[in-house]
């Protein structure tokens, strides 16, 4: 079964709009990690925001923030105010337990339009 | 300066060369890791590595040999590849390998691989 599931192969959304990319995940571990990471044409993967099992509240990071439902094991990327810098690869991410591996998503590609 | 460097960024190579993928951090960090990128498929982890100790082995084929010699150094050493083998390998470094943002992956910008 799939660890990760990023639904949305690929997105537009025009400049200056906010945008949400879904995530949903599966583990029986109760402690884990979920990362997003960016990945521009240039290959490199940048990392964006993190947010733990154990957190009360969403992370958020500037224009970024992680929409948590635990419940529904669902973490969700929302972009506020996108720009043209925003078109890339977005990667969902989690690790299980301590030591665990990093699995990644199949991503999204997003597209600004201006 | 950039965080963690790859070279060389891209490359070609016969299914019967050998030739090596070097990987440099500037970040500390205790933990290395290889992944490969294929078209149309998720990050897939190849190796870690935690204090130049190999700590994890996704069942990668023995063409692909890594080499850690200290913590801010890593290659990946490959011989007789598949055109399948062809793909982006992304290093990445963190400071350690457990749960928590403080180990979140900082990755370089990749080497680009074709086999013919």
């Amino acid at each position: 079964a799939q660890k990760i599931t990023q639904t949305q192969p690929g997105m537009f959304v025009q400049e200056k709009e906010a945008v949400t990319l879904d995530c949903t995940y599966d583990t029986s571990d109760p402690s884990y990690g979920l990362f997003w990471y960016k990945q521009p044409s240039s290959g490199e993967m940048i990392f964006l925001i993190y947010q733990g099992s154990y957190d009360q509240q969403n992370a958020t990071e500037g224009r970024y923030s992680l929409n948590f439902q635990k419940a529904r094991k669902s973490a969700n990327l929302v972009i506020s105010a996108s720009q043209l810098g925003d078109s890339a690869m977005y990667f969902c991410a989690m690790r299980e337990g301590v030591g665990g591996k990093l699995i990644f998503g199949q991503g999204t590609e997003l597209s600004v339009k201006p | 300066e950039t965080g963690v460097t790859q070279t060389p960024r891209h490359l070609v190579m016969g299914m019967t060369n050998k030739k090596s993928l070097k990987c440099e951090q500037h970040l500390g960090h205790n933990a290395m890791y290889w992944y490969k990128q294929s078209a149309k498929k998720p990050l897939e982890l190849m190796f870690v590595y935690n204090f130049k100790e190999q700590t994890e082995n996704n069942s990668v084929p023995s063409r692909f040999s890594p080499e850690c010699p200290n913590s801010s150094h890593l290659f990946l050493h490959l011989h007789t590849l598949q055109p399948e083998d062809s793909a982006l390998y992304l290093c990445a470094s963190s400071q350690g390998t457990g749960t928590g943002a403080t180990y979140e992956q900082y990755f370089g910008p990749g080497t680009r691989l074709t086999v013919t």
